[in-house]
């Protein structure tokens, strides 16, 4: 059974880098699409993007600028890094696995982290 | 490509039958997935393609829709099903998911 589990500081300052990882444990990484996604308070769920196991990544435009994602095979990791954060990147975030990019398999978000609170805040 | 889910809440009784809208701001073909999510459990697709139901997800769930305009109904709610519901689309990057429908029993 394939699970993630998010990492990281749960209190960021304004204008600093929110850095985040995702461990995964009980799978392969290859043919996967190891996707981060938000919550802000009270509204609906952002995807922020995705990485794969040959370092392709593709981020939501809206967060391009600010983002990076990076992948730690041999840590069995993935991580996030958004950088000059205000308080509207403050959200739970989680990471998640989407099973492939192409017929029933995509927006097949299989597995998904706990979820992890970040607060922007001085 | 912006997702619009209504109603945002809805209150309702065990053996209701429910509907859940999701609107594109574009045509979509059927590349709109629903998903169940419940406290302390990860989110579960229950809809694919539109209409095609998930293997074990009961047949009192369907699908319909395309292009722009899609449906998640329940024809007759169980005690299990009270929980917040979420489109996706997936035709385009970047992905974009509805609001979020939080159903409550009644």
């Amino acid at each position: 059974q394939v699970q993630l589990q998010e990492s990281g500081p749960g209190l960021v300052k304004p204008s600093e880098t929110l850095s985040l990882t995702c461990t995964v444990s009980g799978g392969s990484f290859s043919r996967h699409y190891w996707t981060w996604i938000r919550q802000p308070p009270g509204k609906g769920l952002e995807w922020i993007g995705y990485i794969t196991d040959g370092d392709r990544t593709n981020y939501n435009p809206s967060l391009q600028s600010r983002v990076t994602f990076s992948f730690t095979t041999s840590k069995n990791q993935f991580s996030l890094e958004l950088s000059s954060v205000t308080a509207a990147d403050t959200g739970v975030y989680y990471c998640a696995r989407e099973r492939g990019y192409s017929g029933y398999e995509a927006g097949l978000f299989d597995f998904w982290g706990p979820g992890m609170m970040v607060t922007v805040s001085s | 490509i912006q997702m619009t889910q209504s109603p945002s809440s809805l209150s309702a009784s065990v053996g209701d039958r429910v509907t859940i809208t999701c609107r594109a701001s574009q045509g979509i073909r059927d590349d709109l997935v629903w998903y169940q999510s419940k406290p302390g459990k990860a989110p579960k697709r229950l809809i694919y393609d539109a209409s095609s139901l998930e293997s074990g997800v009961p047949s009192r769930f369907s699908g319909s829709g395309s292009v722009t305009e899609f449906t998640l109904t329940i024809s007759s709610l169980q005690p299990e099903d009270f929980a917040t519901y979420f489109c996706l689309q997936h035709n385009g990057y970047p992905y974009t998911f509805g609001q979020g429908t939080k159903l409550e029993i009644k």
